[in-house]
């Protein structure tokens, strides 16, 4: 069965240090990718996707993401977090047909001043 | 443009009683569907519908109807409200197929006593 992992439940991190979130996910075939956020309270956005091209795909406030084919991931990173971007983000992944989107269970991320 | 747009944003039922969440989306999205959050489990596939008059199941439909009688609106009904079903709620919606990235709603917190 199709499923994403995200290794990370929960990361505590400093202000200005560097953030790497980890996602894979298992299917053989092509895929698109995305990365969704919710902030606390709110409804989830879509931070960045991936459908071809370039494996390193840049989104919004900073955020960029980086597809490895040959091993299944698309970590997500950014340079340097702000409180701001306390957050829990969502991996997700579609292989084609009909609601074939499959979510990661989240990492929660929270950011210290 | 609203977007998509969820009402009750919070729900206390009794088991047993019924209700419907409302969502309506008027960015005239082909696909819409429902999501439950639940923690450490990411989110799971309801009930989906890829256009006015086509539903079909997702990952845990039991307890769950649809109906999709317009492009704009996709409610969700809850039978017999059930302590299980306490979750919080998220209508998406999105261009066609499920690659273009989804546009979320606020989500409904339902509690079942």
């Amino acid at each position: 069965a199709q499923s994403v992992s995200q290794h990370n439940h929960h990361v505590i991190l400093s202000e200005a240090a560097s953030l790497e979130l980890g996602c894979n996910y298992s299917y053989g075939g092509t895929v698109n990718l995305f990365w969704y956020v919710q902030y606390p309270g709110q409804h989830l956005q879509l931070l960045l996707k991936y459908f071809s091209g370039d494996p390193l795909v840049k989104g919004i406030k900073g955020f960029e993401a980086e597809f490895i084919k040959s091993k299944f991931s698309f970590n997500l990173r950014k340079p340097s977090v702000q409180w701001s971007d306390t957050a829990e983000y969502f991996c997700a992944f579609y292989s084609g047909g009909y609601q074939k989107v499959t979510f990661g269970t989240g990492t929660k991320l929270q950011v210290i001043p | 443009n609203a977007g998509v747009t969820q009402t009750p944003k919070f729900q206390v039922l009794k088991t047993g009683q019924s209700m419907t969440l409302q969502c309506a989306q008027d960015m005239n999205h082909e696909y819409m569907s429902w999501y439950r959050q639940d923690p450490g489990m990411g989110l799971r596939l309801i009930h989906y519908s890829v256009g006015a008059g086509i539903t079909d199941q997702g990952e845990v439909p039991n307890g769950y109807n649809v109906s999709r009688s317009t492009t704009e609106d996709f409610p969700l009904r809850l039978l017999s409200a059930a302590p299980s079903q306490t979750s919080v709620y998220f209508c998406a919606s999105s261009l066609r197929e499920s690659n273009y990235g989804y546009t979320f709603g606020s989500g409904t917190r339902l509690t079942v006593v």
